[in-house]
């Protein structure tokens, strides 16, 4: 699976979105870009996962550049429940299983 | 649905003791995983699960550790003898993969263990 960078920490106005960025540089065709996201002391929860195309849904949207090679997490009016740490992971769609969590983003918002 | 279930949610013991660590994961999901967290590694997968079968264990430290699942709505993780290097959350994850797709893991509140 192509590896993922993150800024370690970011910061946000409560009521403003937050935007997570994620480079994933060598990723191929067939792998698809996950967020996870755990609020401390709690278990990794699933945001949203993307191929190609812009997701949406009720957590959050997902942007993919064309090339791929990056996305963003958006949080469209954060709240200070959304203080946690953001985990990017690229899969392949045929691996099957095993998700590689790196270091992810600890986002904190503010009042 | 009541989401994947684990216990205990503490566990301290001695070093030397067997532990186990229990997980019920969501119905009808076919896929389960352990993972391990700690602040030096993160989290890291352990063992992973299809159909009840092992796939994968590549993750499992050493022979102190074994996992079993005797059928699609239990799970264990047993650590013997524990060490104190072992203290760690311990999470597992369930999940339903259809095939060559995607598929959405749904993990557990975890168990944090200390061995002293």
């Amino acid at each position: 699976d192509a590896k993922t960078t993150q800024p370690p920490s970011m910061d946000c106005a409560e009521g403003r979105a937050a935007n997570l960025p994620c480079n994933h540089s060598t990723i191929s065709g067939n792998e698809y870009v996950y967020w996870y996201r755990q609020i401390h002391s709690q278990g990794p929860q699933y945001i949203i996962h993307g191929l190609k195309n812009n997701e949406t849904n009720e957590m959050a949207s997902l942007i993919i550049t064309e090339d791929r090679k990056s996305s963003t997490l958006i949080l469209p009016h954060a709240t200070l429940r959304d203080t946690a740490v953001y985990y990017c992971i690229v899969r392949s769609g045929d691996s099957g299983y095993a998700l590689n969590f790196g270091k992810g983003t600890s986002l904190l918002v503010t009042p | 649905d009541a989401g994947v279930i684990q216990s205990p949610r503490h566990e301290v013991t001695e070093m030397g003791q067997e532990v186990t660590l229990r997980c019920k994961p969501i119905s009808g999901h076919n896929s389960l995983f352990w993972y391990r967290q700690t602040m030096m590694r993160g989290l890291e997968l352990l063992i992973y699960f299809n159909n009840n079968v092992p796939i994968d264990d590549s993750g499992m430290p050493e022979d102190r550790f074994s996992a079993k699942m005797p059928n699609a709505s239990f799970s264990t993780l047993k650590i013997q003898p524990s060490e104190p290097r072992d203290s760690a959350v311990y999470f597992c994850a369930s999940s339903y993969l259809a095939g060559p797709s995607t598929d959405t893991q749904y993990f557990g509140p975890g168990t944090r263990l200390t061995v002293l």
